[in-house]
């Protein structure tokens, strides 16, 4: 079965700094990965997504994501972190070979200092 | 503007009621989702229709009914609520055209008191 991990609950950088969110994930298929970002009281936003086409995928805002089929990993990064990206972010894998179900990582809260 | 709505943004509403959460999605997706994130921020997936057949039912209590009248929505219905319900629903649809990816509305807070 699907899953993800996401290594953080709470990440916390200064404004300019560079951004590191970590996610692992377990499939038994060739996955669909996807960051989705959630400020408070707001619904979610698909960031970006991998569907096996090129590795290294960038979303919007500045934020990319590398699929590492070695390491199972999907990490997602920014140069240079802005106020406005303080939110809740959620690393999601695809189950199976459809689309239909989402599994959710655990969420990483970023908190950016001024 | 195309997009994910649904009513009511805030329920609040007392133990043992029957409450309806409505969703409509203008984006022309063939496949509706309700997913429940609890006080944690954790989200789970509840049930998904692709072209009003049901296609996913997670263990969810049978107080928890879906109904798609047609493509574009996909209602929610829970009967005799209990505390344990408070949290937000999303509704969400997607594409199996579009090379995956859903879109969510902003969600419904149901508060049971």
């Amino acid at each position: 079965a699907q899953s993800v991990t996401q290594l953080d609950s709470h990440v916390s950088v200064s404004e300019g700094t560079p951004v590191l969110l970590r996610c692992n994930y377990s499939s038994s298929y060739s996955p669909s990965l996807f960051w989705y970002v959630q400020h408070p009281n707001k619904g979610l936003q698909l960031l970006l997504k991998y569907t096996s086409a090129a590795t290294l995928v960038k979303g919007i805002n500045g934020f990319e994501a590398e699929f590492k089929k070695s390491e199972t990993s999907f990490h997602l990064t920014k140069p240079s972190a802005h106020m406005s990206d303080a939110a809740e972010y959620f690393c999601v894998v695809s189950e199976g070979d459809s689309s239909y179900k989402l599994i959710f990582g655990s969420g990483t809260r970023l908190l950016v200092r001024p | 503007d195309t997009a994910v709505s649904q009513t009511p943004k805030y329920l609040v509403t007392q133990m043992g009621n029957d409450k309806s959460i409505k969703c409509e999605q203008n984006l022309g997706h063939d496949t509706m989702y309700w997913y429940k994130q609890d006080s944690k921020k954790f989200l789970k997936i509840m049930f998904s229709y692709n072209n009003k057949e049901l296609i996913i039912n997670e263990t969810v209590p049978n107080r928890f009914s879906p109904k798609s009248p047609d493509k574009a929505h996909l209602n929610l219905h829970i009967n005799s609520l209990e505390l344990g319900d408070s949290a937000v629903y999303f509704c969400a649809s997607s594409s199996r055209w579009e090379a995956y990816g859903y879109t969510f509305g902003s969600g419904t807070r149901l508060t049971v008191v």
